[in-house]
């Protein structure tokens, strides 16, 4: 398996565009997690789903945010407008109940100017 | 809600010596404790975990100690070495979700 492959590895992006960063977990894991890194904040989860339904959005930072799972191999998380303060690492990590823990992606690095 | 608290969160130790890194949690009913370590602008990678039944676990050099009557492990590095050097992050799972919840993450640095 390739693990969990996201896209893009970079964007940099204006301020006030739209940014959708995109994540293809495990096959067969049926959790995927979307998370951000900032030095200041840390690992911070937005929004998880399983089976495709999404569980708990509470980190999802205001509604310029949102996260769809359309079917079991594809994610997206979208930022509209992006902001200067959005610039992050984001991660995307899947799993499922028989391995426990998570698989990270090798994350998007995001930068709004 | 589950806590998890990480420390020290910076650690420097000479190469060849030890290195402990703690967590503690809140949730009585976690059952599985993952260790992730992240290279500087790499993805945390999950280096070793434990389920609650068992106490100790460990891999080449690194081990992990859970003590469940004081809800907290531990992370032993032995012999380290420069390519020690990264962030390691303890969790457990939030019962009753499927999430975990992170530490704040532990800063090692091996000296040459």
């Amino acid at each position: 398996d390739a693990g969990v492959i996201q896209s893009p590895r970079h964007e940099v992006t204006e301020m006030g565009q739209e940014v959708t960063l995109r994540c293809k977990p495990i096959s067969g894991h049926n959790s995927l997690f979307w998370y951000r890194q900032t030095m200041m904040r840390g690992l911070e989860l937005l929004i998880y789903f399983n089976n495709n339904v999404p569980i708990d959005d509470s980190g999802m930072p205001e509604d310029r945010f949102s996260a769809k799972m359309p079917n079991a191999s594809f994610s997206t998380l979208k930022i509209q407008p992006s902001e200067p303060r959005d610039s992050a690492v984001y991660f995307c990590a899947s799993s499922s109940v028989t391995t426990g823990g998570y698989t990270f992606g090798s994350g998007t690095r995001l930068t709004v100017v | 809600g589950e806590n998890v608290e990480q420390h020290p969160s910076t650690l420097s130790v000479q190469e060849g010596d030890s290195a402990v890194i703690k967590c503690t949690y809140s949730d009585s009913a976690s059952n599985y404790f993952p260790w992730y370590k992240q290279e500087l602008g790499k993805r945390p990678q999950l280096i070793i975990d434990i389920r609650s039944n068992v106490g100790e676990k460990k891999d080449q050099r690194i081990a992990v100690t859970l003590n469940k009557t004081a809800k907290h492990f531990s992370l032993h590095i032995t012999e380290t070495q420069p390519e020690d050097s990264a962030v390691y992050f303890c969790a457990a799972p939030s019962s009753g979700t499927y999430k975990y919840i992170f530490g704040t993450g532990t800063r090692l640095k091996v000296l040459a």
